[in-house]
This record gives structure tokens, C-alpha cells and sequence, in this order.
């Protein structure tokens, strides 16, 4: 199974919402990533997980929360949102960190209002 | 610093005929390269990949490409085209990063138009 989960498929959230992202795999793997993709863009790396702990945030505002409960599921929890945060948001995982072949997800469309 | 040029950001074929997209890459080390597909409103799917093994690698769908350190490129081609292969490609250079992760630097993307 090289399946990457993620749920919901759509979210609209308003400014003021809290709302979480979810990703599943059932792989082992225990490294995993959230990548933020606009239209007509390659995906940007937003956070990495590795051994369930926040190894890499690449700057990203504090409205963007992840988490890691278990190894095989990452959450990203959204507050407070602006509607240039609407994007494709992509999960991904992979063997461990220092594996380059990254698996991914089907994404969330999120749309901020 | 790894970097990596998709030379074209439209390619359009007609079905059944060659398809070729172009790569180039930099990098201070032995790189990892992967090409990765992505059709509209879905997530990405790893086509192929080189990891320093054979220079001409095969990917899913009858997809390859050829690794050629002489001239930093790492082209994608297919002998011929199908309508299904209508996707954005992106090809993906490895970087050794620090801190024990491997960060992918993504190229800006082939949209690539398959007409009947």
C-alpha cells in the first residue's frame, strides 16, 4: 500500500474559523510533510516531521499549526485565516528523513472567505 | 545550491506522437532527480526516479528519461503520446539540506497539452 490519505478533499472556511487538515499512511514511514501549493505553482515546503517530532518549519505563520499524534497521522490545524492562504494543501511521506522518494497525498483545496 | 529549469513551461503534442520534456539541473553534489506528475485537482505521482544506478531510467506509463551529468539534463520522453498523459510534470532535484533532512527543490512545472 503506497497510499497517502488526506481529508477533507474541500474545505471553505471563513477568517475567523478553526479548522484541521488530516493525513493518513500506513506505510511505516516515519518521516512526513506538509507542502502549501497555489495555481500554476510547484508545491512549497511548509513543515517536516520526522520520528513525530517538528523537525523543519519553513517560516510559516503561527495560523498554521501541525501536529503529529502517531506515526502514520498528521493533522494541520488552520485559524484565523486570510484568503491568500487559499491554496492546494498537499501531504506527503516518506521512508525517514533522509529518503528523497516522497509519496503524496491527493490534497485539500482550501478556500478562505 | 541545487536548482533545477524546466525549459518549457507549455508543450503541446498531438496524441500518439513523441513527447519530450526538458530538465536541466545544478547541483554541488551527486543528485537525485525525479520527475513527478500531477493532473488537474489531484496530488503528485513519482514517474521515475535516478539515484546515481543506470543513467537511462523507465517510469510508469511508459515514461523515461536519460540522466546526463555532462550536460546537467535530465530529460523526460515518451515514445507516444495518450490523452490520459495531459498533467502538469515537474521535475525535482535533490538537496542534502542540513539538520538529517533532504529537502526537494521543485522546477516551475511543464503543463503539457495532448490534442487528438
Amino acid at each position: 500500500d503506497t497510499e497517502v490519505t488526506q481529508t477533507p478533499k474541500h474545505l471553505v472556511m471563513g477568517m475567523t474559523n478553526k479548522k484541521s487538515l488530516k493525513c493518513e499512511q500506513h506505510m511505516g514511514h516515519r518521516a512526513m510533510y506538509w507542502y502549501k501549493q497555489k495555481a500554476k505553482k510547484p508545491p512549497e515546503l511548509m513543515f517536516v516531521y520526522s520520528y513525530e517530532k517538528l523537525s523543519i518549519n519553513e517560516s510559516v505563520p503561527s495560523r498554521f499549526s501541525p501536529e503529529c499524534p502517531n506515526s502514520s497521522l498528521l493533522n494541520l490545524h488552520l485559524h484565523a485565516l486570510q484568503p491568500e492562504d487559499s491554496a492546494l494543501y498537499l501531504c506527503a511521506s516518506s521512508q525517514d528523513s533522509r529518503t528523497y522518494e516522497q509519496y503524496f497525498g491527493p490534497g485539500t483545496r482550501l478556500t478562505v472567505t | 545550491a541545487q536548482s533545477v529549469t524546466q525549459l518549457d513551461s507549455h508543450v503541446s503534442v498531438s496524441e500518439g506522437t513523441p513527447v519530450l520534456l526538458r530538465c536541466n539541473y545544478s547541483s554541488s553534489y551527486s543528485p537525485s532527480l525525479f520527475w513527478y506528475v500531477q493532473h488537474p485537482n489531484k496530488g503528485l505521482q513519482l514517474l521515475l526516479k535516478y539515484t546515481s544506478a543506470a543513467t537511462l531510467v523507465k517510469g510508469i506509463n511508459g515514461f523515461e528519461a536519460e540522466f546526463k551529468k555532462s550536460e546537467t539534463s535530465f530529460h523526460l520522453t515518451k515514445p507516444s503520446a495518450h490523452m490520459s498523459d495531459a498533467a502538469e510534470y515537474f521535475c525535482v532535484v535533490s538537496d542534502p539540506g542540513t539538520g538529517g533532512y533532504n529537502k526537494l527543490i521543485f522546477g516551475a512545472g511543464t503543463r503539457l497539452a495532448v490534442h487528438p
